[in-house]
């Protein structure tokens, strides 16, 4: 079982804005504002969307956001876009006991 | 333009070994620490094992422990898993990525992947 539970899947419509959220169950992921988004096409290789919560990497459309509050991080998609439909997994660190990386279940997006 | 080649993957019998390769181009391999992450078919990710910059340190997810080990040639801008004990839990698509920044745990470049599968 996953340190990071997110929603098995997520729907909206074109132009709508939508929320994932990833909730820590360990409290050592949960105390570190390392967390990391990925988005993952059908059949294509991981794409990093969001570092430290928040930061955007070059060539990340703003549209894309994260943000964290206590244990649970959130990433938002706004004016979703038809080739925003992709898997989308939260990452984080799990701690200096194990240092160890986890990564959440997963997201599937449907527009 | 920065990129990441895995090979080394195929078919192998429970019990058996193989190893991966994962060649870095077009950045400084050797400044960054680098990662395995594999993704059982039709799962999610799964981290698997990092190494640091100069190789002198590493970590496994448990589930691995004893069976696999990172490795790395910087004068190669090469990354290494050898996986040993092989067992059909272990298949999957196993990815190489380089870590953003050292101790900040996120992953900016990936390759595109070797499938691993353990089968009789």
């Amino acid at each position: 079982q996953s340190a990071l539970t997110q929603p098995a899947s997520v729907s909206g419509s074109p132009g709508q804005s939508i929320t994932i959220s990833c909730t820590a169950t360990s409290s050592d992921v949960g105390s570190y504002n390392l967390v990391s988004w990925y988005q993952q096409h059908p059949g294509k290789a991981p794409k990093l969307i969001i570092h430290e919560v928040s930061k955007r990497p070059s060539g990340v459309s703003n549209r894309f956001s994260g943000s964290k509050s206590g244990d649970t991080a959130s990433l938002t998609i706004s004016g979703l876009q038809a080739e925003d439909e992709a898997d989308y997994y939260c990452c984080s660190y799990a701690g200096s006991n194990t240092f160890h990386v986890v990564f959440g279940g997963g997201t599937r997006v449907t527009v | 333009e920065a990129h990441l080649v895995e090979s080394g993957g195929g078919l192998v019998q429970p019990g058996g070994s193989l190893r991966l390769s994962c060649e870095g181009s077009g950045f400084t391999f050797s400044s960054h620490w680098m990662t395995w992450v594999r993704q059982a078919p039709g799962k999610g990710l799964e981290w698997v094992a990092n190494i640091r910059q100069d190789g002198s340190d590493n970590y496994y997810v448990d589930s691995v422990k004893g069976r696999f080990t990172i490795s790395r040639d910087n004068a190669k801008n090469s990354l290494y898993l050898q996986m040993n004990s092989l067992r059909a839990e272990d298949t999957a698509v196993y990815y190489c990525a380089r870590d953003g920044s050292s101790w900040l745990w996120y992953f900016d470049l990936w390759g595109r992947g070797t499938l691993v599968t353990v089968s009789s």
